[in-house]
């Protein structure tokens, strides 16, 4: 299948502590993005990272990627409460353009 | 003010209804998509239309049939409705086609429930 794969598939932490979610991949791609979903809404963009890029930031977010191993890290620095929420990667393949796949996310809980 | 907006939140129906979903973006954007997202929260596309034309059709029943009136609306219409059909339907809309380092704004989602 072509669809990014997250680990872990849940992750909990305390406020303040960093969280690292990975995803793997199997095909060439054009870019990977992440996204965030609050529990019972849509998701909601966070970053993209282009395959010639191999770290990108923005905010408290922290995204790397290896195409040659087919992986990309999403790490949040400084956790909130309000980060609890559901994390995908989503690969953009080169060989199936207007597409793009989701994985099944990572389920981060920050507790106060 | 909601940039993609699809109505009914919720829906309850029974097997072999048939029901729509409408889904409405206001970003001028040129691409809608559905998406499904199944009970493990397993994300699929289903279709995609670039300026009111079918760009994408990812080996669904043909028991779905989307509408693109214009390239603002994409309208998900499904006939003969199913168990396995629950599920939650995301719209999303692009300024263009994916491919482009295109990123997707989504919509609230729609909880289709079939008894």
């Amino acid at each position: 299948s072509q669809q990014g794969e997250e680990d872990p598939q849940a992750l909990s932490i305390q406020e303040g502590e960093n969280a690292t979610m990975n995803c793997s991949y199997k095909t060439s791609i054009n870019n990977l993005q992440w996204y965030r979903q609050n529990s019972g809404r849509g998701l909601v963009h966070l970053i993209l990272i282009r395959s010639n890029e191999r770290e990108k930031h923005s905010g408290r977010l922290r995204v790397t990627l290896d195409t040659s191993k087919k992986s990309s890290s999403l790490l949040i620095t400084a956790s909130r409460a309000a980060d609890t929420a559901s994390y995908f990667c989503a690969t953009d393949p080169r060989s199936t353009l207007g597409r793009l796949y989701f994985g099944r996310g990572t389920q981060l809980t920050v507790w106060p | 003010d909601t940039a993609v907006s699809q109505t009914p939140k919720y829906l309850v129906t029974q097997m072999g209804n048939d029901k729509s979903i409408k889904c409405e973006q206001n970003l001028g954007h040129d691409t809608m998509y559905w998406y499904k997202q199944d009970s493990k929260k397993f994300l699929k596309i289903m279709f995609s239309y670039n300026n009111k034309e079918l760009i994408i059709n990812e080996t669904v029943p043909n028991r779905f049939s989307p509408k693109s009136p214009d390239k603002a609306h994409l309208n998900l219409h499904i006939n003969s409705l199913e168990l396995g059909d629950s599920a939650v339907y995301f719209c999303a809309s692009s300024q263009d086609k994916t491919g482009d380092d295109e990123k997707l704004f989504f919509g609230s989602g729609t909880q289709l429930s079939v008894l």
